[in-house]
């Protein structure tokens, strides 16, 4: 089975612009989680979509984003970038009867200047 | 005070020797634990997963779970130049919480030929 796959992988936005990144998730997981990695923080929880629904959110602004589509692929917005968004933005999948044994993609490195 | 909690290290062992990984925890109705590795630059890798209490075994890697102490360990035996990794633990309430994950901020290990 192939892997989670995420676009871009790198990414150079500038403050006040907003991004749009993409997850495809293992075939057959319909439950897709987004998680925020920096130095500083490590990985945090950003949001969680299963069938379509967010079913979970984490501890993030609103202009933290997502949404997913009928066929599992999942996308994640962030809009009026800051200079703190700078990040590893990591997508991971899991199956429907574990939710909790995530799968994670290669990450979007995000910088934003 | 962070969720979980776990050394940063860095470890440094020689080829060979018995590695042990920690995480101490306080929220008690965590009852998924999860053990991933992280190499620079890449996406988590999920290498254990519990659920509740007990021991698991795959290979050379050893995962425990004691939630009375709220204390789970990952050892990994006969350990190679190859594990030189991040390895970060992770956990969830499963049950209104399925799907987020609550991470470690990651032990960095290096081991030496």
């Amino acid at each position: 089975k192939a892997g989670v796959t995420q676009t871009p992988r790198y990414l150079i936005k500038t403050r006040g612009q907003q991004v749009t990144l993409s997850c495809s998730p293992i075939s057959g997981h319909r439950s897709v989680s987004w998680y925020q990695q920096t130095p500083g923080q490590g990985l945090q929880f950003l949001f969680e979509y299963f069938s379509e629904t967010q079913r979970n959110k984490g501890n993030f602004p609103g202009r933290f984003s997502g949404r997913q589509f009928s066929n599992s692929r999942s996308e994640m917005n962030v809009s009026t970038l800051e200079l703190g968004d700078s990040a590893l933005y990591l997508c991971a999948s899991s199956p429907d009867t574990v939710r909790e044994t995530q799968y994670f993609g290669p990450g979007t490195r995000l910088l934003v200047l | 005070q962070k969720e979980v909690e776990q050394d940063p290290g860095p470890l440094s062992v020689p080829e060979g020797a018995i590695v042990s990984l920690n995480c101490t925890y306080s929220n008690s109705a965590f009852q998924y634990f999860m053990w991933y590795r992280q190499y620079s630059r890449k996406g988590p890798e999920l290498l254990m997963y519990t659920y509740s209490s007990g021991n698991k075994e795959d290979g050379r890697f050893t995962a425990q779970v004691d939630k009375s102490s709220k204390y789970i360990s990952l050892f990994i035996r006969d350990s190679q130049p190859s594990d030189s990794a991040t390895y970060l633990c992770a956990m969830s309430a499963g049950s209104g919480n399925t799907g987020k994950l609550i991470f470690g901020q990651g032990t960095t290990l290096q081991v030496k030929p």
